[in-house]
């Protein structure tokens, strides 16, 4: 199945600074790419996702990439705020069927 | 409020219990998927049902089983409790498969 590998796990920025996570896949075959926000004790939110027939995407301050040669695909957000301050997870969906993988999370933290 | 609805919020019993948890998906979302988060940790996925009919399983737990009913709402049922069942269970609905994800806010389960 499906495995999706994120990096860094944790991300310590100062507001005003861009914050870049990165995610790999495996299956070559898969076609969709969303990106979670996860504010402490709530529910994942789609914040961006981008499909396999598309290099980037972009709305407002935040933007994916997707490298389908490389299998990697990464989330840029800019010019970072206090409440850009959460967690942040990749997934993954797979070609043979549509489970979402999720990649680890990564808990971005921007100072003030 | 994303439409997703899951009860109960919180659900606290002993080991060895059973307990079943309810999701209603978003008005027009065929697609139901379960997730299970545990401290700080990420979202692994249990199940996921298309139009009453199971599409993908992760690594679910034989004490664990779902179901999706004619009017779409799903039901997950966790028996013979263990202490580390103790988690934080999302359930997410879909347009369709391959599709943006919607997580209602989930079913935080506590085992003594």
């Amino acid at each position: 199945g499906e495995n999706v590998e994120q990096h860094p796990s944790t991300l310590s920025v100062q507001e005003g600074d861009s914050a870049v996570i990165k995610c790999t896949y495996s299956d070559s075959a898969s076609n969709y790419f969303p990106w979670y926000k996860q504010e402490l004790g709530k529910r994942p939110q789609l914040i961006i996702d981008i499909r396999s027939n598309v290099g980037e995407k972009k709305d407002q301050r935040i933007a994916v990439t997707l490298n389908k040669t490389a299998k990697h695909f990464s989330l840029h957000i800019t010019e970072t705020q206090p409440e850009d301050s959460a967690v942040y997870f990749c997934a993954a969906s797979g070609s043979n069927d549509y489970k979402l993988s999720f990649g680890a999370g990564t808990t971005v933290t921007v100072r003030a | 409020d994303s439409g997703v609805t899951q009860t109960p919020k919180h659900l606290i019993t002993a080991t060895g219990q059973r307990v079943t948890l309810r999701c209603s998906p978003r008005s027009g979302d065929l697609s139901v998927y379960w997730y299970q988060q545990s401290l700080d940790q990420g979202l692994q996925f249990l199940i996921q049902y298309y139009n009453g009919e199971e599409r993908a399983k992760g690594n679910i737990l034989e004490r664990f089983s779902a179901q999706q009913f004619p009017d779409l709402h799903s039901e997950l049922n966790l028996s013979s409790l263990e202490l580390g069942d103790s988690a934080l269970y999302f359930c997410a609905s879909s347009r369709q498969e391959n599709s943006p994800l919607h997580f209602g806010n989930g079913t935080r389960l506590t085992v003594t």
